[in-house]
């Protein structure tokens, strides 16, 4: 069946302009993760989603950063006014439950200018 | 803070040999662990999870052990291949108030040398 599909899968944007990220998770599955993986690092939580409960945002660097997710599966990750500390690969991932396995999406690789 | 990490950042194995990752994690009140495979330019790929309710776990080569008494998981993968070369992650299910997300170590290299 189809996985975590994300578009773009490239994004340069110039310092000061606002991305939007989309994230379609693997259909049935109640929960969405973000996160952003910097060159030749360990990926870092952002934010997650489970049903229709309140997101967790603890992850997120600033207030720069929003996501949403409509309908219980689609996500988009806005980062407003882009600096260049925020070029990085960004991660989505979805799963059953919050304790069940996280697949993966292919990611989306920004570069801020 | 507590995280979890690994003991190599990188390992180098022969075709054909066995390989064994480690990872060292430090909340004993972690339950849940996943290892991840991933290739350059590719998102992690999920190989295997373990609960914290059982001490080994085996899928297809892999087999992934967890020592609670030391807090340490491994990753063993049989017969290695050339395939198998790409960045292996462990990761632990957050803990606290954020028990949804993973918490990720940096990584290690595996190399398979034909």
């Amino acid at each position: 069946g189809a996985g975590v599909s994300q578009s773009p899968s490239n994004k340069v944007t110039e310092k000061g302009k606002d991305v939007e990220l989309r994230c379609d998770p693997i259909s049935g599955h109640t929960a969405l993760y973000w996160y952003r993986q910097s060159l030749g690092q360990g990926l870092e939580f952002l934010i997650y989603f489970q049903g229709n409960s309140a997101p967790d945002k603890s992850g997120l660097p600033s207030d720069r950063f929003s996501a949403e997710r409509t309908g219980g599966s689609v996500s988009t990750l806005t980062i407003q006014r882009t600096q260049q500390e925020d070029s990085a690969v960004y991660l989505c991932a979805s799963s059953l439950g919050e304790d069940t396995a996280q697949y993966f999406g292919p990611g989306t690789r920004l570069t801020v200018l | 803070g507590e995280s979890v990490g690994l003991h190599l950042p990188t390992l180098s194995v022969q075709e054909g040999d066995n390989s064994i990752i480690n990872c060292a994690y430090s909340n004993s009140a972690s339950d849940y662990f996943i290892w991840y495979k991933q290739e350059s330019g590719k998102g992690p790929q999920f190989i295997i999870d373990i609960r914290s309710n059982m001490d080994k776990r085996q899928g297809q080569r892999v087999t992934v052990l967890l020592n609670k008494t030391v807090k340490h998981l491994s990753l063993q993968i049989a017969a290695t291949q050339p395939g198998d070369s790409a960045v292996y992650f462990c990761a632990e299910r957050g803990y606290g108030g954020s028990q949804g997300n993973l918490i990720f170590g940096k990584g290690t290299k595996l190399s398979v040398k034909p």
